[in-house]
């Protein structure tokens, strides 16, 4: 599965729109884009998922560029409890076995 | 609905000791997995099983064992337990037939430490 890279860290406003950025170059046809959240030290939450197009649930909207080398997510108004380490990660469509939780991006939200 | 639920939340052992996490589903989802993760790092898959009766190894296996007897259940052993095997560890479930969600069902983890 391809690798991904993120930013470390992120500070955003609360209420503003907070933009998380992915690369991931050596993405294949068949893989899928997924976010993920860890609040504290709470297990992960699932996001959204894409594949080629843009996405758009009741938690975030998922943005691929046309070449899926790299991908947003965004959160549209931001609030402290979305304060959280964010985790982009690229796998096919295999049911979560193959998934890698790198790093990610420590997302603070400042009032 | 419970979900995933893990066993116990805080535990410490001595090195050598041995200990089991329990983890249970309440979703009847086929795929399950154990995850460890260390301070200010990324999850790592030890173990993860596709149904009952079958099992597999992920990226960290050493010093573990696992088993599915049940649909429900995923118990991770830890045998001669180690400093490096302190961590948290999450349990995680997914999938009960049709397209996959995406989503992986997460415990709220069971911290160990081992002096």
């Amino acid at each position: 599965d391809a690798k991904t890279t993120q930013p470390p860290s992120m500070d955003c406003a609360e209420g503003r729109a907070a933009n998380l950025p992915c690369n991931h170059s050596t993405i294949s046809g068949n893989e899928y884009v997924y976010w993920y959240r860890q609040i504290h030290s709470q297990g992960p939450q699932y996001i959204i998922h894409g594949l080629k197009n843009n996405e758009t649930n009741e938690m975030a909207s998922l943005i691929i560029t046309e070449d899926r080398k790299s991908s947003t997510l965004i959160l549209p108004h931001a609030t402290l409890r979305d304060t959280a380490v964010y985790y982009c990660i690229v796998s096919r469509d295999n049911y979560g076995q193959n998934f890698v939780f790198g790093p990610g991006t420590r997302l603070s939200v400042l009032p | 609905n419970a979900g995933v639920t893990q066993t116990p939340k805080f535990r410490i052992l001595k090195i050598g000791q041995s200990m089991t996490l329990q983890c249970a589903q309440d979703m009847n989802h086929n795929y399950m997995y154990w995850y460890r993760q260390d301070p200010g790092m990324g999850l790592k898959l030890i173990y993860y099983s596709v149904g009952a009766g079958i099992t597999d190894k992920g990226e960290v296996p050493n010093g573990y064992n696992v088993s599915r007897s049940t649909t429900e259940d995923f118990p991770l052993r830890l045998e001669l337990a180690a400093p490096s095997q302190t961590s948290v560890y999450f349990c995680a479930s997914s999938y009960k037939g049709g397209l996959f969600s995406g989503e992986l069902f997460f415990g709220e983890g069971s911290r160990l430490t081992v002096l």
